[in-house]
């Protein structure tokens, strides 16, 4: 089983949509969990940083964090064209160099 | 939010030549510089960690000889790809986590093509 599990897409949906985005992680103990939204050809940008359950709201992002069932979200509402990239989540390995997890990432496609 | 620069953006050698491509954090000190390497329509795949100072840690797999790794400041971290192949044609990525925060900043990336 892989450490963070991440369905690849493509997901397809119109502009304005909402667009809710998941991984499973297997390790109950991480504690740091990360959105990166990567655009072709470019580096990852870091969009919402979590630490332990809860939500975190910024603009028309919010990142979700459920340890009990080991689930992570990211919301994205009123989605516009320029969102459409692909959403990779992180999870920190916080032991030793503190080590990014990395999901396989999903790419999204919003339609205009 | 931190920024971290790749130099070059884009490299184009022959196989058995070396290929340098540099990191930089700009506006921060990084104690712990990564790399990562990327095909197509797949994740980053981490390939060293990199600390100032001191030798790269490899991950199982990487070829420490041939992907040599020098973190020589707080600000900069280079890998060397040596005696490229064309296998070696990948996206290059390097990350810099801000010292003493879990966050990782990364860098545009480098598109290394061996022919």
């Amino acid at each position: 089983q892989k450490e963070v599990e991440q369905d690849p897409g493509p997901l397809s949906v119109p502009e304005g949509a909402i667009v809710s985005l998941n991984c499973t992680y297997s390790n109950s103990a991480f504690q740091y969990f990360m959105w990166y939204r990567q655009y072709s050809r470019k580096g990852p940008e870091l969009l919402m940083y979590t630490y332990s359950s809860g939500n975190k709201e910024d603009g028309r992002f919010t990142a979700q964090v459920d340890k009990s069932s080991k689930y992570i979200s990211l919301f994205i509402r009123d989605s516009q064209p320029s969102d459409s990239a692909t959403y990779l989540c992180a999870i920190l390995d916080d032991t030793g160099f503190q080590k990014l997890v990395f999901g396989t990432g999903t790419r999204l496609l919003v339609s205009p | 939010g931190a920024v971290v620069s790749q130099h070059p953006s884009r490299v184009i050698c022959k196989s058995g030549t070396s290929v340098k491509i540099e990191c930089r954090s700009l506006d921060f000190q990084a104690t712990t510089m990564f790399w990562y390497r990327q095909f197509p329509k797949q994740s980053l795949m981490l390939m060293a960690t990199s600390n100032e100072g001191s030798k790269a840690t490899y991950e199982q797999g990487v070829e420490k000889d041939k992907f040599l790794i020098n973190h020589a400041s707080l600000t900069l971290s280079t890998l060397t790809v040596t005696s490229a192949h064309p296998e070696d044609s990948s996206f290059y990525i390097c990350s810099a986590r801000v010292q003493f925060l879990e966050t990782q900043y990364f860098g545009p990336g480098t598109r290394l093509l061996v022919l």
